[in-house]
C-alpha cells in the first residue's frame, strides 16, 4: 500500500530563514508521481509541483526548490529566504501509475509558520 | 473558466439529516473525486469517478453516496449525517483518467458541521 509521511507537524521560523519540509513515501510501484500542495489560511489547495519517478532532477522555481531522492524515498521541499506569505499548511502527495484513477494519497501536512 | 465550484461553502446539519454537497467543473475533465480533510489527518479519498456513469469507492466511503450522470457534475450525498462526518470536503477534477495523473484541480471546499 502506498503511504506518505510528513514527520514535521509544525515548523516555525523567522522571516528570511531557509526552511525544508520533509516528505518520505512508500510505494511498490516503479512508476509513480509525487506532488506538493499548499493550503494557505484561506483554505484552498494550491498545486505547487508534480514529479514522476523517472525524473530525479532537482527543480527550482524562484525561492522554492525540491529535492527528489529515490534512494531514500524522499521528496523534500525547501523555501529559501522565507516570507510571511509562505505561512501555510503544505501537503506532500503520491499517486501510483497503476492506481492513477484512485486519486492521491496525502501526507498529514506540515504547518509552516513564518514569523516577521 | 470557473474551474471547480462547490456549494455550499458552509453547512450545519443535525444528526440524522441528509444533504447533498454539490460539485461542478467546466474543464471537461473525465476524472472527479471527493476528499475529506480532518485536523491532523491530511486529505482522504471518499469516492471518485472516471467518467459519466462510473463511480468507485476510495479510502473512506462509508456514509456517503455519489453518482455521475454528467461529465460536469459529481454530487456527494450524506444519507444520515453523523458527528463523525464533521469535516471540510474538497471536490477535485483532472483530465484524462487512466493517463499519467496530472495535478488535480481542487474546489474551494465545503465546511460541514454535524451537531
Amino acid at each position: 500500500a502506498q503511504k506518505v509521511t510528513q514527520a514535521q507537524t509544525e515548523i516555525s521560523v523567522v522571516e528570511k530563514e531557509d526552511v525544508t519540509l520533509d516528505c518520505v513515501y512508500e510505494t511498490r510501484d516503479t512508476t509513480y508521481y509525487l506532488f506538493w500542495y499548499k493550503q494557505p489560511p484561506s483554505g484552498e489547495l494550491v498545486f505547487l509541483i508534480r514529479r514522476n519517478s523517472f525524473d530525479e532532477q532537482n527543480e527550482i522555481s524562484g525561492r522554492y526548490s525540491w529535492n527528489f531522492q529515490k534512494s531514500t524515498s524522499s521528496f523534500n521541499f525547501t523555501i529559501t529566504a522565507s516570507q510571511v506569505v509562505d505561512s501555510a499548511v503544505y501537503f506532500c502527495a503520491l499517486s501510483e501509475q497503476g492506481r492513477g484513477a484512485d486519486g492521491l494519497t496525502f501526507g498529514k501536512g506540515t504547518h509552516l509558520i513564518i514569523q516577521p | 473558466n470557473a474551474g471547480v465550484t462547490q456549494t455550499p461553502k458552509f453547512q450545519v446539519l443535525k444528526t440524522g439529516q441528509s444533504m447533498t454537497l454539490q460539485c461542478a467543473q467546466d474543464m471537461n475533465h473525465e476524472y472527479m473525486s471527493w476528499y475529506r480533510q480532518d485536523p491532523g489527518m491530511g486529505l482522504r479519498l471518499i469516492h471518485y469517478s472516471v467518467g459519466a456513469g462510473i463511480t468507485d469507492q476510495g479510502e473512506v466511503p462509508n456514509g456517503y453516496n455519489v453518482s455521475r450522470s454528467t461529465t460536469e457534475d459529481f454530487p456527494l450525498r450524506l444519507l444520515s449525517a453523523a458527528p463523525s462526518q464533521t469535516s471540510v470536503y474538497f471536490c477535485a477534477s483532472r483530465p484524462l483518467a487512466g493517463a499519467p495523473p496530472y495535478e488535480q484541480y481542487f474546489g474551494p471546499g465545503t465546511r460541514l458541521t454535524v451537531t
